[in-house]
């Protein structure tokens, strides 16, 4: 089946400094990709969406200039933390949706930001 | 608006049967989702119903949709104690866009 490889798994930050998280899909083309976060005991936040050949589109209250979102290309999507809080701390789960199957979303593994 | 509703835990020995329920507000949705998050890991897809059905079923897993009454439900049936993780229903928002709107989640604990 749809494989998303999402790392690193776990990172740990100094405040202030920045950090890259990576969605690759492994054996399909994704034309939309979701960036959720996900707060202890509660449900995935849809932070953005961006889909192919546009620029991401942020949901309300997420700041763009913080969290940069990269749709590299049809197979890879990153997510920049900039400037990190310890507020940031969560965890992040990026989903792809492959060409014309938008029944299917292929989640990534999930990254637990840590910032100390 | 858009919203869904989930209790937040469910207990159940192994070899019972679980059922988690779900209820939503927006009703355009084409599919309606159940996914299954086990600790520190991604969401896996386990089933989903399209809008016109009102069961599916897949090997022990049952889903019922009662699309009048906006409930979603899943059945697991002989529950193992693989089954513990945190359950999620989630349906496509603002008339089907990509946009996935998920419940809380509903954890799952299985007794041995």
């Amino acid at each position: 089946g749809a494989v998303v490889s999402q790392h690193p798994s776990r990172v740990i930050c100094k405040s202030g400094t920045s950090v890259k998280i990576e969605c690759r899909s492994l054996d399909f083309q994704a034309t939309t990709m979701f960036w959720y976060r996900q707060f202890p005991k509660q449900s995935l936040m849809l932070m953005a969406t961006s889909n192919e050949g546009s620029k991401a589109t942020y949901e309300q209250g997420v700041e763009k200039d913080k969290f940069l979102i990269n749709h590299a290309s049809l197979t890879l999507s990153t997510l920049t933390v900039t400037s990190a809080h310890p507020e940031d701390s969560s965890f992040y789960i990026c989903r792809m949706e492959p060409r014309g199957r938008n029944t299917e979303a292929f989640f990534g593994q999930g990254t637990r930001l840590t910032v100390v | 608006g858009e919203d869904v509703e989930q209790s937040l835990f469910l207990s159940v020995r192994e070899g019972d049967s679980s059922v988690i329920n779900c209820t939503y507000t927006d009703s355009s949705s084409t599919y309606l989702y159940w996914y299954k998050q086990e600790p520190g890991a991604g969401l896996q897809l386990l089933t989903y119903i399209f809008s016109n059905m009102d069961m599916k079923q897949d090997q022990r897993l049952t889903v019922l949709l009662n699309k009048k009454d906006k409930h979603l439900s899943l059945r697991i049936a002989d529950t193992q104690t693989g089954d513990s993780a945190i359950y999620f229903c989630a349906y496509h928002g603002s008339g089907n866009t990509g946009k996935l709107i998920f419940g809380q989640g509903t954890t799952l604990q299985v007794k041995p």
